[in-house]
């Protein structure tokens, strides 16, 4: 089975700071790694993904997403947070042979200006 | 490009009501899913279809959950009779094959 840790319900980072959103992850063979981001009242907005290739993968709006095949982790960065930035972000995993996403519960992110 | 559009956005309902919520998904995307997200939690699959066909409704609860995406476009999901634990947000995504999915705003459902 597959699943998704993401250890913190909240993050609260003040504007400007760097921002990191922890999601480790489980996965039979190699995984694809997503990260999602959902305001309030609004759908999943994507932000990257992790297929192959180069463990620093970049994204939308300024987040990168370090995979690290060893520790099993693919955690969400942004070297400066917007107050905009707060949201409800997502990690989600798949195998390679399955199209089904597993999703963390989810991490709060507050960026305070 | 449109994104994934999906209607209404909310829905109040008393229980043992039924209900129906439809999704249009992107131009060109075959596989269309259903999810159920509650308050706090990540969503969960409930069907995948690739074009017409339901080719994952493992998670799907059949006695009151049905759906259907005639001619591999629109989809429906439908609910008889709602329960009170079916409050939840029902979220449609759609992708191209083995791609990430583009989710809809979902349609927040409350039943009373």
């Amino acid at each position: 089975a597959q699943s998704v840790a993401q250890p913190e319900d909240q993050v609260n980072v003040a504007e400007g700071n760097p921002l990191t959103v922890k999601c480790t992850y489980s996965v039979s063979g190699n995984p694809y790694l997503f990260w999602y981001v959902q305001y309030p009242n609004r759908g999943l907005q994507f932000l990257l993904k992790y297929i192959t290739g180069d463990n620093l993968v970049k994204g939308s709006y300024g987040f990168e997403a370090e995979f690290n095949k060893s520790q099993t982790s693919f955690h969400l960065k942004k070297p400066s947070a917007l107050v905009s930035d707060s949201a409800l972000y997502f990690c989600a995993v798949r195998s390679i042979n399955d199209y089904k996403l597993s999703f963390g519960a989810g991490t709060t992110v507050t960026v305070r200006a | 490009e449109a994104g994934v559009v999906q209607s209404p956005r909310y829905k109040i309902i008393e229980k043992k009501q039924p209900v129906a919520f439809w999704c249009n998904p992107i131009s060109g995307h075959n596989t269309l899913y259903w999810y159920l997200q509650n308050l706090g939690q990540g969503p969960e699959l409930l069907i995948r279809y690739e074009n017409e066909e339901a080719v994952d409704d493992s998670q799907l609860p059949k006695d009151r959950f049905s759906a259907e995406r005639l001619k591999g476009v629109d989809s429906t999901l439908k609910i008889q009779p709602a329960e009170l634990g079916d409050s939840a947000v029902y979220l449609c995504a759609s992708s191209l094959p083995g791609s990430e999915q583009f989710f809809g705003p979902g349609t927040r459902l409350t039943v009373l």
